[in-house]
């Protein structure tokens, strides 16, 4: 069964401390991984699309990666306004394809 | 270049009534994708509409059905409706040329049944 986990469920940085986010996943045939970014009682906002192993996108603060197996959100010297929800989401090559499939998110607090 | 449009913002429901969504795709894509997502969880997929036919639908019971229109616009019907059913509800839009047919969401409409 295609799915994927995120992690941690809830990250509090500093203004100014980096770290990173979690996606794993199981899919029969990568299409791609999308990250997205949601803030509190509205829609996802798109950020990435990964294609294939190797592959990294860089926009402002935020850099996706992707592996074979699992890909990271890293986030470089967070300000407040990235305080937010992050959902990963991947789609199928084959069965399930033009359907997104979630994670649950990690929700990042970031204070000044 | 409007992005993808949903009504209402919010809406309150009583156990066993019908409801109707609507959804204005982002200009220039002509597929609808519809997604439910409940307090805490990533969303789930219901249905998707491309030339005006469900392509491809989630596990989700027959209460829930769906429309695409010569415009592209859609409408998610729901009936009989469940406390269960009370989430947000989104609306993606993706053109169908699109090699990986990234998806772009609207702001949902917040359903909440009483």
């Amino acid at each position: 069964e295609d799915q994927v986990t995120q992690s941690p469920e809830a990250l509090r940085l500093q203004e100014g401390e980096s770290s990173s986010l979690n996606c794993s996943y199981t899919v029969s045939g990568l299409r791609g991984l999308f990250w997205y970014r949601q803030d509190p009682g509205k829609g996802p906002e798109f950020l990435f699309t990964l294609y294939s192993a190797g592959e990294e996108k860089e926009k402002e603060r935020l850099k996706a990666t992707l592996t074979k197996k699992e890909s990271f959100l890293h986030i470089t010297a967070p300000k407040p306004e990235d305080s937010a929800t992050y959902l990963c989401a991947v789609q199928a090559r084959w069965g399930s394809q033009g359907n997104l499939i979630f994670g649950k998110g990690t929700k990042l607090s970031v204070k000044p | 270049d409007a992005g993808v449009t949903q009504s209402p913002t919010h809406l309150i429901k009583t156990r066993g009534q019908q409801v109707t969504l609507r959804c204005s795709p982002k200009s220039g894509h002509d597929t609808v994708s519809w997604y439910q997502q409940a307090l805490g969880q990533g969303p789930q997929f219901i249905f998707q509409y491309y030339e005006e036919e469900e392509r491809q639908r989630g596990n989700f019971p027959d209460r829930f059905s769906g429309h695409q229109f010569p415009n592209y616009s859609s409408e998610l019907n729901v009936n009989a409706l469940l406390l269960g059913d009370s989430a947000l509800y989104l609306c993606a839009s993706s053109f169908y040329g699109d090699s990986l047919e990234t998806q772009y969401f609207g702001p949902g409409t917040r359903l909440l049944v009483l």
